[in-house]
């Protein structure tokens, strides 16, 4: 079915890891999103992507890096998993620049241990 | 800079009663507002958006919500609740031209419930 799918859907780690978390969208759409979703702040952007291999950074970045070789892929990862990064991350996508509407997928709940 | 105002983190109403969600902007340049909804584990999905033109929109399920530029305003509105609106619901802000959603803002998010 076409969507947006990440995965894990949840996901345990311990401080000083590496995890990537990954996002997978079959529209084609030349935008692509990382967000992630605390109480009390709402989403905040960490980073975002035009097309494949035009990444730029976000509200939040610092700790995480991003990829995006092909269009339809666009992971996410912690170098260095640290506490405060447990959170909820949500991956998007949308069609163009002008606010066409972003596409969600269901969510990773990271716990960083 | 723009900036978006829940609020009122939780709304709690009864089942066919006035739904009533709150949001406020600040923005020095006209712009596009959006409400998206969140049910339970699952990610956000856009019930409705503004960005020129009719002030007052229509979205899925029921809802609407009208721009108020004196007011600086965006309230979400059903005129009667169904249970499946428990979700949490969140205002979002972006500035216009050429600005698309690497700029958009989100509020906190309200959280309602339904009484039956």
């Amino acid at each position: 079915d076409a969507g947006i799918t990440q995965s894990p859907r949840y996901k345990i780690t311990e401080t000083g890891r590496q995890v990537t978390l990954m996002c997978h969208q079959t529209w084609s759409h030349s935008y692509m999103f990382w967000y992630r979703q605390d109480l009390g702040h709402g989403l905040r952007l960490i980073y975002y992507s035009a097309a494949a291999d035009i990444t730029d950074k976000g509200e939040v970045p610092d700790g995480y890096v991003v990829s995006r070789s092909k269009t339809e892929n666009f992971p996410l990862t912690l170098e260095s998993a640290t506490r405060s990064q447990t959170s909820v991350y949500f991956c998007a996508s949308s069609e163009s620049i002008t606010p066409s509407p972003l596409h969600f997928g269901n969510g990773t709940r990271l716990t960083v241990t | 800079a723009q900036s978006v105002t829940q609020l009122g983190s939780h709304v709690s109403v009864s089942e066919g009663a006035l739904v009533l969600l709150r949001c406020n902007y600040s923005s020095s340049v006209p712009p596009y507002l959006f409400w998206y909804v969140q049910y339970p584990n699952q990610g956000l999905q856009l019930l409705l958006k503004y960005t020129t033109g009719a002030t007052l929109v229509k979205g899925i399920n029921g809802f609407e919500a009208e721009f108020k530029k004196s007011e600086t305003s965006f309230h979400l509105t059903k005129p009667s609740a169904h249970m499946s609106d428990a979700a949490e619901y969140f205002c979002a802000v972006t500035i216009n031209p050429n600005f698309g959603n690497e700029k958009l803002t989100f509020g906190t998010g309200t959280r309602l419930t339904i009484i039956p």
